[in-house]
Protein backbone atom coordinates (compact mmCIF):
# COMPACT_ATOMS: atom_id res chain seq x y z
CA UNK A 1 0.00 0.00 0.00
CA UNK A 2 1.69 3.36 -1.08
CA UNK A 3 2.23 5.42 2.17
CA UNK A 4 3.93 8.96 2.91
CA UNK A 5 7.64 8.27 4.35
CA UNK A 6 9.34 11.34 6.30
CA UNK A 7 12.15 11.83 7.51
CA UNK A 8 14.30 12.39 10.30
CA UNK A 9 11.96 10.08 12.47
CA UNK A 10 13.50 12.70 15.50
CA UNK A 11 15.77 15.69 15.54
CA UNK A 12 17.37 17.77 18.00
CA UNK A 13 18.32 20.50 17.57
CA UNK A 14 19.59 24.29 18.91
CA UNK A 15 17.53 27.13 19.18
CA UNK A 16 18.85 29.15 15.94
CA UNK A 17 19.66 26.44 13.93
CA UNK A 18 18.39 25.64 10.31
CA UNK A 19 15.82 22.29 10.24
CA UNK A 20 14.89 20.53 7.32
CA UNK A 21 12.33 18.07 7.21
CA UNK A 22 11.66 15.58 4.68
CA UNK A 23 8.37 13.86 3.39
CA UNK A 24 8.13 11.53 -0.30
CA UNK A 25 4.20 12.46 -0.68
CA UNK A 26 2.19 9.28 -2.34
CA UNK A 27 3.70 9.14 -5.78
CA UNK A 28 0.25 10.47 -8.22
CA UNK A 29 -0.73 12.70 -5.58
CA UNK A 30 -0.72 16.41 -6.54
CA UNK A 31 -1.27 18.34 -3.02
CA UNK A 32 0.95 18.61 -0.40
CA UNK A 33 0.59 19.41 3.46
CA UNK A 34 2.92 20.32 6.52
CA UNK A 35 0.87 20.11 9.73
CA UNK A 36 2.30 20.13 13.25
CA UNK A 37 1.23 19.29 16.39
CA UNK A 38 2.90 20.44 19.73
CA UNK A 39 2.76 18.07 22.41
CA UNK A 40 -0.75 18.07 24.22
CA UNK A 41 -2.17 20.26 21.44
CA UNK A 42 -4.17 20.20 18.17
CA UNK A 43 -3.43 18.93 14.84
CA UNK A 44 -2.67 22.66 13.40
CA UNK A 45 -2.47 23.18 9.88
CA UNK A 46 0.85 25.13 8.48
CA UNK A 47 0.99 24.83 4.83
CA UNK A 48 -0.62 23.43 1.45
CA UNK A 49 1.32 23.37 -1.84
CA UNK A 50 -0.06 22.64 -5.46
CA UNK A 51 1.66 22.87 -8.31
CA UNK A 52 4.87 24.41 -7.36
CA UNK A 53 3.56 26.92 -5.14
CA UNK A 54 2.03 27.63 -1.80
CA UNK A 55 -1.88 27.41 -2.32
CA UNK A 56 -2.37 28.11 1.41
CA UNK A 57 -0.57 28.73 4.46
CA UNK A 58 -1.56 29.41 8.34
CA UNK A 59 -0.31 32.26 10.70
CA UNK A 60 2.35 30.15 12.00
CA UNK A 61 3.62 29.65 8.71
CA UNK A 62 5.54 32.97 8.96
CA UNK A 63 8.80 34.20 7.12
CA UNK A 64 10.94 31.34 9.21
CA UNK A 65 9.37 28.77 7.50
CA UNK A 66 9.69 28.03 3.54
CA UNK A 67 8.34 24.67 1.35
CA UNK A 68 9.75 23.10 -1.37
CA UNK A 69 9.28 20.85 -4.22
CA UNK A 70 12.82 19.99 -5.03
CA UNK A 71 12.52 17.25 -7.48
CA UNK A 72 9.43 15.19 -8.47
CA UNK A 73 9.77 13.61 -5.00
CA UNK A 74 10.60 14.84 -2.01
CA UNK A 75 8.80 17.75 -0.27
CA UNK A 76 10.41 20.06 2.53
CA UNK A 77 9.89 22.42 5.36
CA UNK A 78 12.77 24.19 6.29
CA UNK A 79 12.60 26.18 9.52
CA UNK A 80 15.14 28.73 8.76
CA UNK A 81 16.32 29.71 12.75
CA UNK A 82 14.64 27.51 15.22
CA UNK A 83 12.84 29.05 18.01
CA UNK A 84 11.77 26.80 21.52
CA UNK A 85 8.05 27.21 20.56
CA UNK A 86 9.22 24.91 17.26
CA UNK A 87 9.39 22.10 18.93
CA UNK A 88 6.72 19.52 17.65
CA UNK A 89 5.63 16.49 15.71
CA UNK A 90 5.21 18.05 12.25
CA UNK A 91 3.34 15.61 9.89
CA UNK A 92 3.53 15.73 6.01
CA UNK A 93 0.30 14.76 3.88
CA UNK A 94 -0.23 14.47 0.22
CA UNK A 95 -3.98 13.94 -1.35
CA UNK A 96 -4.69 13.36 -4.67
CA UNK A 97 -7.72 15.23 -5.05
CA UNK A 98 -8.80 18.77 -4.37
CA UNK A 99 -11.85 20.79 -3.34
CA UNK A 100 -12.53 19.42 -0.29
CA UNK A 101 -12.82 16.00 -1.57
CA UNK A 102 -9.77 13.98 -0.86
CA UNK A 103 -8.34 11.81 1.62
CA UNK A 104 -5.02 13.25 3.29
CA UNK A 105 -2.42 10.61 3.58
CA UNK A 106 -0.28 11.44 6.40
CA UNK A 107 3.34 10.37 7.04
CA UNK A 108 4.17 8.92 10.30
CA UNK A 109 5.78 12.59 11.65
CA UNK A 110 8.94 14.03 12.47
CA UNK A 111 9.78 14.66 16.03
CA UNK A 112 11.04 18.13 16.39
CA UNK A 113 12.98 19.02 19.84
CA UNK A 114 14.66 22.52 19.81
CA UNK A 115 17.16 23.08 22.98
CA UNK B 1 -14.16 31.20 15.80
CA UNK B 2 -15.02 28.53 13.83
CA UNK B 3 -13.89 25.79 15.42
CA UNK B 4 -13.92 22.02 15.80
CA UNK B 5 -14.68 20.47 19.02
CA UNK B 6 -13.97 17.39 20.81
CA UNK B 7 -15.93 17.28 24.06
CA UNK B 8 -13.97 14.68 25.75
CA UNK B 9 -9.72 14.31 26.25
CA UNK B 10 -9.56 11.43 27.68
CA UNK B 11 -11.91 8.55 27.71
CA UNK B 12 -11.37 4.74 29.59
CA UNK B 13 -13.61 2.48 29.26
CA UNK B 14 -13.29 -1.59 29.67
CA UNK B 15 -13.27 -4.25 26.22
CA UNK B 16 -17.17 -4.68 24.76
CA UNK B 17 -18.14 -1.25 26.30
CA UNK B 18 -19.83 1.20 23.67
CA UNK B 19 -17.97 4.29 22.57
CA UNK B 20 -18.73 6.93 21.79
CA UNK B 21 -17.23 10.36 21.00
CA UNK B 22 -18.40 13.57 20.41
CA UNK B 23 -17.89 16.30 17.60
CA UNK B 24 -19.13 19.14 17.17
CA UNK B 25 -17.89 21.89 14.49
CA UNK B 26 -18.95 25.55 13.98
CA UNK B 27 -18.86 26.34 10.17
CA UNK B 28 -21.32 27.59 8.24
CA UNK B 29 -21.64 26.05 4.28
CA UNK B 30 -21.01 22.76 2.83
CA UNK B 31 -18.72 20.58 4.86
CA UNK B 32 -16.48 17.37 4.59
CA UNK B 33 -16.29 15.28 7.90
CA UNK B 34 -13.63 12.64 8.98
CA UNK B 35 -12.92 10.98 11.90
CA UNK B 36 -8.50 10.06 11.79
CA UNK B 37 -6.89 7.72 14.55
CA UNK B 38 -3.65 7.71 15.67
CA UNK B 39 -2.49 4.35 17.47
CA UNK B 40 0.25 4.90 19.55
CA UNK B 41 3.49 5.34 17.89
CA UNK B 42 1.87 5.38 14.36
CA UNK B 43 0.34 7.79 12.04
CA UNK B 44 -2.72 9.51 11.62
CA UNK B 45 -5.45 6.86 9.33
CA UNK B 46 -8.42 7.61 8.09
CA UNK B 47 -11.03 5.75 9.79
CA UNK B 48 -14.17 7.53 8.17
CA UNK B 49 -15.89 10.35 5.98
CA UNK B 50 -18.58 12.14 5.02
CA UNK B 51 -19.33 14.03 2.04
CA UNK B 52 -22.82 13.79 1.31
CA UNK B 53 -25.98 11.35 1.22
CA UNK B 54 -26.54 8.72 3.88
CA UNK B 55 -25.61 10.47 7.16
CA UNK B 56 -24.85 7.65 9.02
CA UNK B 57 -21.25 6.50 7.51
CA UNK B 58 -19.62 3.16 8.32
CA UNK B 59 -15.98 3.05 8.51
CA UNK B 60 -13.03 0.56 8.97
CA UNK B 61 -12.84 -1.57 11.90
CA UNK B 62 -16.36 -1.19 13.33
CA UNK B 63 -16.58 2.32 13.28
CA UNK B 64 -19.68 4.20 12.62
CA UNK B 65 -20.54 8.06 12.75
CA UNK B 66 -23.51 10.16 12.12
CA UNK B 67 -23.86 13.35 10.11
CA UNK B 68 -26.70 15.35 12.38
CA UNK B 69 -26.63 18.75 10.38
CA UNK B 70 -29.16 20.57 12.57
CA UNK B 71 -26.69 20.11 15.12
CA UNK B 72 -23.77 20.36 13.60
CA UNK B 73 -21.75 17.48 15.18
CA UNK B 74 -20.24 14.25 13.48
CA UNK B 75 -20.41 11.99 16.65
CA UNK B 76 -18.19 8.66 16.37
CA UNK B 77 -19.47 5.03 17.65
CA UNK B 78 -18.27 1.63 17.67
CA UNK B 79 -21.14 -0.76 19.63
CA UNK B 80 -18.33 -3.32 21.16
CA UNK B 81 -14.47 -2.06 21.73
CA UNK B 82 -11.43 -4.29 22.27
CA UNK B 83 -7.93 -3.55 23.60
CA UNK B 84 -6.63 -2.65 19.95
CA UNK B 85 -8.88 0.40 19.98
CA UNK B 86 -6.65 2.81 22.30
CA UNK B 87 -5.46 4.98 20.89
CA UNK B 88 -6.24 9.08 19.44
CA UNK B 89 -9.33 10.09 17.85
CA UNK B 90 -9.26 13.13 16.03
CA UNK B 91 -12.29 14.67 14.14
CA UNK B 92 -11.75 16.81 11.56
CA UNK B 93 -13.36 19.19 8.84
CA UNK B 94 -12.70 20.44 5.43
CA UNK B 95 -14.96 23.22 4.26
CA UNK B 96 -15.41 23.31 0.16
CA UNK B 97 -14.68 27.31 0.65
CA UNK B 98 -11.27 25.84 1.88
CA UNK B 99 -10.20 23.88 -0.37
CA UNK B 100 -8.40 20.73 1.30
CA UNK B 101 -7.83 22.33 4.46
CA UNK B 102 -8.36 19.77 7.56
CA UNK B 103 -8.98 21.62 10.68
CA UNK B 104 -8.54 19.38 13.57
CA UNK B 105 -10.48 18.65 17.05
CA UNK B 106 -8.25 18.81 20.07
CA UNK B 107 -8.52 14.94 19.86
CA UNK B 108 -9.76 12.51 22.57
CA UNK B 109 -7.50 9.65 23.69
CA UNK B 110 -9.40 6.48 24.60
CA UNK B 111 -7.84 4.19 26.74
CA UNK B 112 -9.52 0.33 26.26
CA UNK B 113 -8.25 -1.72 29.09
CA UNK B 114 -8.36 -5.24 28.97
Amino acid sequence: EPEVTQTPSHQVTQMGQEVILRCVPISNHLYFYWYRQILGQKVEFLVSFYNNEISEKSEIFDDQFSVERPDGSNFTLKIRSTKLEDSAMYFCASSGLAGGTGELFFGEGSRLTVL
Amino acid sequence: AQSVSQHNHHVILSEAASLELGCNYSYGGTVNLFWYVQYPGQHLQLLLKYFSGDPLVKGIKGFEAEFIKSKFSFNLRKPSVQWSDTAEYFCAVTRKAAGNKLTFGGGTRVLVKP
